[in-house]
């Protein structure tokens, strides 16, 4: 029973390049967060979406970030135009279904080093 | 405007002993709390929760304890073993929203 796959692990842009980030959820699982670390912070929230909807993209900033979570397929974290303070590790969760509590269950991360 | 935080970025143990971690929040509207584990290079592991309703939450060399008068939690690890040394993260959640809020973490590092 694979846990929650992200890809790539490391991930190295240039200013003004765009960076995708991927999110495979545990089996079973139809909830997907995610959480951006910068270093020597604690995990912030971005997003959460379920198949094909955005429930709450609260955390996200407005401007050059996006996130889908389409019907087939990974979850998908998009930042256009990156720029330096970008850079940080992306974690993505899962959880099976949006009861009173569920354990959120994190992925190995992507670390995305913006030059 | 930090809600969850940890005063303690490390904290050394010798093995064997009791490791005790610490973590204070500001809204009293969360009502669950949690703690994850993390490794160098990997994501953060769920270890253990308490609701707001009780005081302690036991679960093996693990114990949690919420003093809600006192805005304060703490995660109690004993015997401490080699591989309980990673950071540690409390998280708060508040009823009915789904959104971790999170400290800045500890270091645990247990001495053999």
């Amino acid at each position: 029973n694979a846990g929650v796959m992200q890809n790539p692990r490391h991930l190295v842009r240039r200013r003004g390049q765009e960076a995708r980030l991927r999110c495979s959820p545990m089996k079973g699982h139809s909830h997907v967060y995610w959480y951006r670390q910068l270093p020597e912070e604690g995990l912030k929230f971005m997003v959460y979406l379920q198949k094909e909807n955005i429930i709450d993209e609260s955390g996200m900033p407005k401007e050059r970030f996006s996130a889908e979570f389409p019907k087939e397929g990974p979850s998908i974290l998009r930042i256009q135009q990156v720029v330096r303070g970008d850079s940080a590790a992306y974690f993505c969760a899962s959880s099976p279904q949006r009861t009173e509590r569920e354990t959120q269950y994190f992925g190995p991360g992507t670390r995305l080093l913006v030059l | 405007d930090q809600q969850v935080k940890q005063n303690s970025p490390s904290l050394s143990v010798q093995e064997g002993r009791i490791s005790i971690l610490n973590c204070d929040y500001t809204n009293s509207m969360f009502d669950y709390f949690l703690w994850y584990k993390k490794y160098p290079a990997e994501g953060p592991t769920f270890l253990i929760s308490i609701s707001s309703i009780k005081d302690k939450n036991e679960d093996g060399r693990f114990t949690v304890f919420l003093n809600k008068s006192a805005k304060h939690l703490s995660l109690h690890i004993v015997p401490s073993q080699p591989g309980d040394s990673a950071v540690y993260f409390c998280a708060a959640q508040q009823d009915s929203n789904y959104q971790l809020i999170w400290g800045a973490g500890t270091k645990l590092i247990i001495k053999p």
